[in-house]
């Protein structure tokens, strides 16, 4: 099991719908990072938070809004999503990014589908 | 900006077969990363690889960090059906820049190992 949680598994929204990704860790990482993967690619970087702050926006269309309440949640809320945007969103956290060695924990993600 | 480029980039061999797989960069990494990923889960940290010239073990895994650290290798012997999925490098930046502590992915293997 994975000690990076993130719910829903699935999730089906259309264009015009407001939804939120919900991503929890317990392992005392100041780090959480948000990810988009497509089929058969690697993760592509979106977003980075180190204590509870955004540090990197890797110029993500504003329908994508980041948050991180506390050091344990990292939320991504979904705002007039296109059908382009579905794919695997995953987050991952660590040590802070500045730690030499630090490694990513991933979740399972959430696999995005907007009709 | 700091490229690694993964090859091959699909890879389908019969068990038993021995296999590798490369990442190469004209960047220096102060580390490097290797992850698995199976479908339907996030990547999962397989080994880290600090120092030139490192050579790290995991079963049948081989990790090798090249002299000058800007590529490395990933060796499997005797590949086994459940060694299938995904294998992604990451590379993370020297400090001195912007870019310090990011983590940049390689295209990705995809590998599969028939019985």
């Amino acid at each position: 099991d994975t000690e990076v949680t993130q719910t829903p598994k699935h999730l089906v929204m259309g264009m015009t719908n407001k939804k939120s990704l919900k991503c929890e860790q317990h392992m005392g990482h100041r780090a959480m990072y948000w990810y988009k993967q497509k089929a058969k690619k690697p993760p592509e970087l979106m977003f980075v938070y180190s204590y509870e702050k955004l540090s990197i926006n890797e110029s993500v269309p504003s329908r994508f809004s980041p948050e991180c309440p506390n050091s344990s949640l990292l939320n991504l809320h979904l705002h007039a999503l296109q059908p382009e945007d579905s794919a695997l969103y995953l987050c991952a956290s660590s040590q802070p990014r500045m730690a030499r060695n630090s490694p990513l924990h991933f979740g399972n993600g959430t696999r995005l589908t907007v009709t | 900006t700091q490229l690694l480029e993964q090859s091959p980039q699909f890879l389908s061999i019969q068990e038993g077969e021995n296999l590798t797989v490369y990442c190469n960069s004209s960047s220096v990494f102060s580390s490097l990363q290797w992850y698995r990923q199976e479908p339907g889960e996030g990547p999962v940290l397989l080994v880290t690889v600090v120092t030139g010239g490192e050579v790290k073990k995991l079963k049948r895994l081989t990790f090798q960090f090249g002299d000058a650290r800007k590529d490395s290798s990933l060796h499997i012997t005797a590949a086994q059906p459940g060694d299938t999925g995904l294998y992604l490098c990451a590379g993370r930046s020297r400090p001195g820049g912007t870019s310090y502590g990011k983590l940049t992915f390689g295209q990705g293997t995809i590998l599969t190992v028939h019985p």
